[in-house]
């Protein structure tokens, strides 16, 4: 069954940590998206990558890390230097640029 | 910069009635255009896309939308709302790297 998954569904972040949220597909594609979402605020992008090694900073990487050792794989850190990370996120893939399709999300509080 | 504006945050409608969600891009070069659809606690699912192919795009669940190039719109139509059409719904516009800009979404009622 091919699709992307987001883990985990809901994750609690104290104050001062790193938190990592999963993303993974078995869409064979090639790029892999991260996206922020807030109430009345849209989709902003934090980071993509387009290849293996190697990804590139959205609109507000600030606070946020990336990696991409892995076709199949684009795990994002929430890192301390985030202070209001509290959002939905949302990992997206697309083959060559094309359409992209979305994982079902993770939301993360601050406890 | 190419931007994407969704007119409206909240539509409310009746069941059965037109649903119309309106959506304007702001490109010199048309650019592939996506309308997504977002339940509560979901994440986004793909309901139509333009590719320059065809004005006139049927996407999934009845709707359909219809790229106006003069006018710069993109918007979402259906003849008939149903209940589970509530939802939020997004459009957006790829750029030539594809990356996708977003509006900023808009919430549709349906009420019975």
């Amino acid at each position: 069954d091919g699709g992307i998954t987001q883990s985990p569904k809901y994750l609690f972040r104290k104050e001062g940590q790193n938190v990592t949220l999963s993303c993974e597909q078995n869409l064979n594609h090639d790029a892999m998206y991260w996206y922020r979402q807030d109430p009345g605020q849209g989709l902003r992008l934090i980071y993509y990558s387009q290849i293996v090694n190697d990804f590139q900073k959205g609109d507000i990487a600030e606070g946020y890390s990336v990696s991409r050792e892995k076709k199949e794989s684009f795990p994002l850190t929430v890192t301390s230097a985030q202070k209001n990370p509290t959002a939905f996120y949302l990992c997206a893939s697309s083959y060559k640029g094309e359409t992209q399709y979305f994982g079902p999300g993770t939301r993360l509080l601050v406890l | 910069a190419q931007s994407v504006t969704q007119l409206g945050s909240h539509v409310s409608v009746s069941e059965g009635a037109l649903v119309l969600l309106r959506c304007n891009y702001s490109s010199s070069v048309p650019p592939y255009l996506f309308w997504y659809v977002q339940y509560p606690n979901q994440g986004l699912q793909l309901l139509l896309k333009y590719t320059s192919a065809a004005t006139l795009v049927k996407g999934i669940n009845g709707f359909e939308a219809e790229f106006k190039k003069s006018e710069t719109s993109f918007h979402l139509t259906k003849p008939s709302a149903h209940m589970s059409d509530a939802a939020e719904y997004f459009c957006a516009a790829s750029s030539n790297t594809g990356k996708l800009i977003f509006g900023q979404g808009t919430t549709l009622q349906v009420k019975p």
